[in-house]
């Protein structure tokens, strides 16, 4: 049972450079996250999805796009990287997003440089 | 919209002896309320979270917490720490009309023998 899987696990991208961070559940679960993680911030919401074809904003979208591609799936993109944007991200997911738990991936540490 | 404070952002603690982690929340609905336990170098893992009933839990590796809905407190205590108990501590709200789910800043244990 893979719960939920980030790739890649590390990366290091130039200024300018794009790419995008995929993110699979196993679970079947509806609800997906994605939160960055900066020392003394705690994690911080990005994009979240409720169910599978819909996507909101959360705390820090500024930079980001996501896709929900199917119920199992949601990627994170970086269309311009910045500075500003190194950091540890993390995938979550939740069966239906109000008052369950949620499962994490193990993070993709991304250093823009 | 909900947020979550620790009020500790570091708590250093000889093993063996108790520890509680402090945290409050806001929010103009009803909440769901969790602690999540972050180990070096890996994800988050839940310890134990408050849905509805009694406002005293129990979560894993000992640890329990009680919300105080008067206070919108959701502290976190262990009466005897050990040494693997040294990692990053999050406390986390879900709002009862919501999807979003908000982390607190963490709170750094060290456990010292």
């Amino acid at each position: 049972n893979a719960g939920v899987t980030q790739t890649p696990k590390f990366q290091v991208l130039k200024t300018g450079q794009s790419m995008t961070l995929q993110c699979a559940q196993d679970m079947n679960h509806n609800s997906m996250y994605w939160y960055r993680q900066d020392p003394g911030m705690g994690l911080r919401l990005i994009y979240y999805s409720a169910s599978e074809g819909t996507t909101d904003k959360g705390e820090v979208p500024n930079g980001y796009n996501v896709s929900r591609l199917n119920k199992r799936e949601f990627s994170l993109r970086l269309e311009s990287a910045a500075p500003s944007q190194t950091s540890v991200y993390f995938c979550a997911s939740t069966p239906d997003g109000v008052g369950t738990e949620a499962f994490f991936g193990q993070g993709t540490r991304l250093t823009v440089v | 919209a909900q947020s979550v404070t620790q009020l500790d952002s570091q708590v250093p603690v000889f093993e063996e002896a108790p520890v509680e982690l402090r945290c409050n929340y806001s929010s103009s609905v009803s909440v769901y309320l969790f602690w999540y336990v972050q180990y070096p170098n890996q994800g988050l893992q839940l310890l134990l979270k408050y849905l509805s009933g009694s406002t005293l839990v129990k979560g894993i590796n000992g640890f329990e917490a009680e919300f105080n809905k008067s206070q919108t407190s959701f502290h976190l205590r262990k009466p005897s720490v050990h040494i693997s108990d040294t990692a990053e501590y999050f406390c986390a709200v879900i709002s009862s009309n919501d999807y979003k789910l908000s982390f607190g800043a963490g709170t750094t244990v060290t456990v010292r023998a």
